[in-house]
Parts: C-alpha cells; structure tokens; sequence
C-alpha cells in the first residue's frame, strides 16, 4: 500500500473520445506525476505538478492535459483518444523539498482505446 | 536525452538460484538510480543508490551502483516463486524541480519456475 489511489482502474473508449483519470496522492506529499506504460514498456513521464503548476512535461502532445487541486488530488486528461493511447497509466508523488527520489506509485488506471 | 538499458529482457530460472539484472545508463546530470519491482500495476520501489561502490541490501536482494562505466546491478540471490515480476532501472536526474521526472527502462521480465 503505496497510500496512492487512482481511478478508474479500468476502462474503455473509442477513437476520438476524451477520457479523465483521477489520483489521489498520499498524504504528505505535494508533488504529483503522470506516467505512460505501454505494454512491454517502462513507464514514460508525461508531466508533473507541484502546487497545482504544470512544471515538468515529457515527450506528449498537448491533448494531454492535467489539473492538480488544493487537497493534492490530481487528474490527467486526454482528448482526441488514438489506438496508440492504449496503456497502463499510473500516477506517483512524492515531497519536492528535501524528499528522495523515490515515487510512490498508485495501482494504474488501464486505458483502452478501440 | 536520459537513456535506460536494461538486460536481459526477460529469463527463466528455477527457485534457488542467483539472478543478476543489469542495468545502463546515460543521464546528464545524475541523481540518483531506483530499482522498482513491477508484480501486477503499481511499481514498488526496492532501492535507491546515489554513491558507487555501496552495496544496498534487503534481504536477498542487493544493488550496487558503478557511476564510472555507469550501470547498476540487482542481485537476487535463493530466488522464490514470489520473485516473479518485472524488474524496473530508473534514473533521476540532479534537478527538484524535475527530480520527477524518472527515465526507464524496459524492464526484465523475471520468471521463477519449481
């Protein structure tokens, strides 16, 4: 038990669609980061908030949008769902000032796009 | 860019034995390493090496880091059925405000078989 909840933990979408996946962060923890895992893969980094701030995006487009709120719950959307979408999405945090590098991560919320 | 090569990719070893994964890297700006244990969703971390030279131990797992040639080892020694997983290398790179931002590798598929 990482303290870190996401949901849905599945679901399914169609091209075209936009789809909204929720985490919340462990308490303590102020940082919140998004990551891809596709199958086979490792998990890419999609981007980080801090202090409800976007400061720090991977190599994603900008249909990937996210929110973090005051609680340090957050939210990754994405629009215009593509086959390729399809994957593990899990989110992490961890305390910015002083921490590790350490993430903790939640359980993934398993994306598919028909 | 932050480049994680893992190997090998996947093996097949019986209870008992001693397993080593390896693990590369290119990073500018190094951090820190991690080494996750992905069962299932969530990856669980298992160690986090900053230093060279300086084995971190946890039972019958063990890591060493070498930031010279720049790759970092795990080491399972009396393997179990439990230690079936994906085995997750990451590296951090030296910035808070990014230190988020983990770059993976593929991972190595671990199969313990009796």
């Amino acid at each position: 038990e990482t303290g870190v909840t996401q949901s849905p933990t599945h679901l399914i979408k169609t091209r075209g669609q936009q789809v909204t996946l929720r985490c919340s962060s462990q308490s303590g923890h102020n940082t919140v980061s998004w990551y891809q895992q596709a199958l086979g893969q490792g998990p890419q980094f999609i981007f980080q908030y801090y202090r409800e701030e976007e400061n720090g995006r991977g190599n994603f487009p900008p249909r990937f949008s996210g929110l973090q709120f005051p609680n340090y719950s957050s939210e990754l959307n994405v629009n215009a769902l593509e086959l390729d979408d399809s994957a593990l999405y899990l989110c992490a945090s961890r305390v910015l000032a002083g921490g590790t590098g350490e993430l903790f991560f939640g359980e993934g919320s398993r994306l598919t796009v028909l | 860019e932050d480049k994680v090569v893992q190997s090998p990719l996947s093996l097949v070893v019986h209870e008992g034995d001693t397993v080593t994964l390896n693990c590369s890297y290119e990073v500018t700006n190094f951090r820190s390493l991690l080494w996750y244990k992905q069962e299932k969703k969530a990856p669980t971390f298992l160690f986090m090496l900053t230093s060279s030279g300086i084995e971190k131990k946890s039972g019958r797992l063990s890591s060493i880091l070498d930031k010279k040639e720049l790759f970092s080892i795990l080491n399972i020694t009396a393997t179990q059925t439990g230690d079936s997983a994906v085995y997750l290398c990451a590296v951090v790179p030296f910035n808070t405000g990014t230190a988020s931002k983990l770059t993976f590798g593929t991972g190595t598929r671990l199969q313990v078989t009796l």
